[in-house]
């Protein structure tokens, strides 16, 4: 079976745009959690979805968005870059029926110049 | 706020030793400790996870100590190789999981050969 995939792997934008992170998770897992990791720290919780609702929010300003879709796959949308959005993001699908293992995606590293 | 401590920041073991990595929490509504493992440009890999129920879980190489008085947990490497020279984050979260994964700063690790 194949992991959670993340698109797209690397992406370079300016101060000021919009970015747009996508995720599908693992088949079968209806759960899906986004973290940004800043290079040498550990991942910080953004947003967790499940069935198509919003179950948790961490602390991240309203410039961070996200939904996910009937299928189960997810959107991390980013307005108004600034350079500290600088970043791994990384996706995490679970199936909560089965507790809360999270498993990770490759992430898509941003660049904000 | 840092919910979750970890120590060493960095640690070198000789092959054939055993790597120890410590964590210590405050939040006591937390119920579920996994550690991960992430390579350079790679997502993170659950490598084992224990409940505050039991005091010790092994699976091969890795053995996850918990003590729950005094709010830690440790993760233990035996008989460390090369190819477990990796970043290692210890985690916890509660309630299941709505919250997200509360991360450790991590543990630089290298085997030397």
């Amino acid at each position: 079976d194949a992991g959670v995939t993340q698109s797209p792997t690397h992406l370079i934008k300016t101060r000021g745009q919009h970015v747009t992170l996508r995720c599908s998770p693992i088949s079968g897992h209806k759960s899906v959690s986004w973290y940004q990791q800043v290079l040498g720290q550990g991942p910080q919780f953004i947003f967790q979805y499940y069935e198509k609702e919003e179950r948790g929010r961490g602390n991240f300003p309203d410039r961070f968005s996200a939904r996910q879709f009937p299928n189960y796959s997810s959107e991390l949308n980013v307005n108004a870059l600034l350079l500290g959005d600088s970043a791994l993001y990384l996706c995490a699908s679970s199936d909560l029926r089965a507790g809360e293992t999270q498993y990770f995606g490759p992430g898509t590293r941003l660049l904000v110049l | 706020q840092q919910q979750v401590k970890q120590s060493p920041q960095s640690l070198i073991v000789q092959k054939g030793g055993i790597s120890i990595i410590n964590c210590a929490y405050e939040n006591t509504a937390f119920d579920y400790f996994p550690w991960y493992q992430q390579f350079p440009g790679k997502g993170p890999a659950l490598l084992i996870a224990i409940r505050p129920d039991v005091s010790e879980k092994k699976e091969g190489r890795f053995t996850i100590s918990f003590n729950k008085s005094a709010k830690q947990f440790s993760l233990h490497i035996m008989d460390s190789q090369p190819g477990d020279s990796a970043t290692y984050f210890c985690a916890a979260n509660s309630g299941g999981g709505a919250d997200g994964l509360t991360f450790g700063k991590g543990t630089h690790l290298i085997i030397q050969p």
